[in-house]
């Protein structure tokens, strides 16, 4: 099993421009999230997801989207890059959202918006 | 709301030493505590959980719900354990992370 694969690794972005980040995950988990890191902070939730078709927001939405076709994406859209928005991102999945279910991360992307 | 926080950005400890790292938390609700690591060049990945009252590495957390706290500890520090802890609570859907603190072991 690959687990969570994130993809590209490392990305520069211009002010205004879009991208999307590529996330698949192969151990059929129902959940799936969107963190982002900053310098010195915690992750902060951007999105996740519960299950194919469903998806919620996250502390940290604003400037963001994504959606959830299948079971194993979970694509995070920018769409008008801002210099906020560099940050280390990560997807994460998880079976279930219990206490007994652990999540699984990906590598993460570096986003440099200038 | 739900907050977590980690005081220590930074903990360095000699080897042998005992190292405890520090996570307080505020939530309305029942907790549940995680304690995740980060070594280096190595993706984030759960270290224990308060739920199955392991020990994981020599490492315990237990959970203090009349201070609020989730301490991390171990007895005997090693090398290897130098790497960046977070503590996360679960939330219902969400997790809730710390800034985390970076510990260094010194051989």
């Amino acid at each position: 099993n690959a687990g969570v694969t994130q993809t590209p690794k490392f990305r520069i972005l211009k002010i205004g421009q879009s991208m999307t980040l590529q996330c698949t995950q192969d151990m059929n988990h129902n959940y799936m999230y969107w963190y982002r890191q900053d310098p010195g902070m915690g992750l902060k939730l951007i999105y996740y997801s519960v299950g194919a078709g469903i998806t919620d927001k996250g502390e940290v939405p604003n400037g963001y989207n994504v959606s959830r076709s299948t079971t194993e994406d979970f694509p995070l859209r920018l769409e008008l890059a801002a210099p906020s928005q560099t940050s280390v991102y990560f997807c994460a999945s998880s079976y279930s959202y219990s206490g007994r279910s652990e999540q699984y991360f990906g590598p993460g992307t570096r986003l440099t918006v200038t | 709301a739900q907050r977590v926080t980690q005081p220590e950005k930074l903990l360095s400890v000699f080897k042998g030493a005992p190292v405890e790292l520090k996570c307080n938390y505020s939530y309305s609700g029942s907790p549940e505590l995680f304690w995740y690591v980060q070594y280096s060049r190595q993706r984030l990945q759960l270290l224990l959980r308060h739920i199955s009252r392991e020990s994981i590495k020599g490492f315990t957390a237990d959970l203090n719900k009349g201070e609020t706290s989730f301490h991390l500890k171990k007895p005997f520090a090693q090398e290897e354990d130098s790497a960046m802890y977070y503590c996360a609570l679960n939330g219902g859907n969400q997790f809730y992370f710390g800034t985390g603190t970076s510990l260094t072991v010194i051989p």
